[in-house]
């Protein structure tokens, strides 16, 4: 079945710094795929998506390009912040069906 | 507009007993999913309605394990003779259409702990 592969944290990084977080997916089809972050205390949010093969989803300087011959979407951003500390999650949806699939997070801590 | 709500926000409840975990969706939200997420694991798909119907029900992990919704309106999800395994925080979203592509939008969870 259809799955999504993430790096595992906890990743920490000082301000400014450069961040990759590496996301591969396995899929029967021609899947979308995002990117969700969550905050301390907050509830789960979209912050990037892409719906075809070589489209760039990007939002808040957070960058992410479907790459259908490496079947990758790794999350970029030039420059972090502290608040950009959360959980990343990586996910999936094939236009067959209605349901998203998550990879198991990612967490980012991001020190002054 | 109001988000995703659900209730309550933490559930302690104590092994055998049933619990109702509710969740209102964003007013015209024709989706509703439920979803499962352990300590320090991503979420776990349980089941999806397209109105009031589940055509997706395949990530029910028991048959202890059941959802209705009203309408487009209020579903709850109910727990029968809870173990402690159960124990997870309970996701809820919606999105406009049933289709995955769609955003999903998420409520904040209710964190639920079966002693």
């Amino acid at each position: 079945g259809d799955s999504v592969t993430q790096m595992e944290g906890p990743v920490t990084l000082s301000e400014e710094a450069f961040l990759t977080i590496n996301c591969t997916y396995t899929a029967t089809g021609y899947p979308s795929l995002f990117w969700y972050v969550q905050y301390p205390g907050e509830g789960l949010q979209l912050l990037l998506k892409a719906t075809k093969a070589d489209d760039k989803g990007s939002n808040k300087g957070f960058e992410a390009t479907y790459r259908k011959e490496t079947t990758s979407f790794h999350l970029e951003k030039g420059s972090v912040q502290v608040s950009d500390s959360a959980v990343y999650f990586c996910a999936l949806s094939e236009t067959s069906y209605d349901k998203v699939i998550f990879g198991p997070g990612t967490s980012l801590s991001v020190i002054p | 507009g109001a988000g995703v709500s659900q209730s309550p926000s933490n559930k302690v409840t104590e092994k055998g007993k049933d619990v109702e975990l509710r969740c209102d969706p964003i007013s015209g939200h024709t989706a509703l999913y439920w979803y499962r997420q352990r300590l320090g694991q991503g979420l776990e798909f349980l089941i999806y309605f397209q109105g009031n119907s589940a055509p997706d029900k395949s990530g029910l992990p028991s048959d202890r394990f059941s959802a209705e919704r009203t309408g487009e309106s209020v579903s709850t999800l109910t727990i029968q003779r809870t173990q402690q395994e159960d124990s997870a925080v309970y996701l809820c979203a919606s999105s406009f259409a049933s289709r995955g592509t769609d955003t999903q939008y998420f409520g904040p969870g209710t964190r639920l702990t079966v002693l």
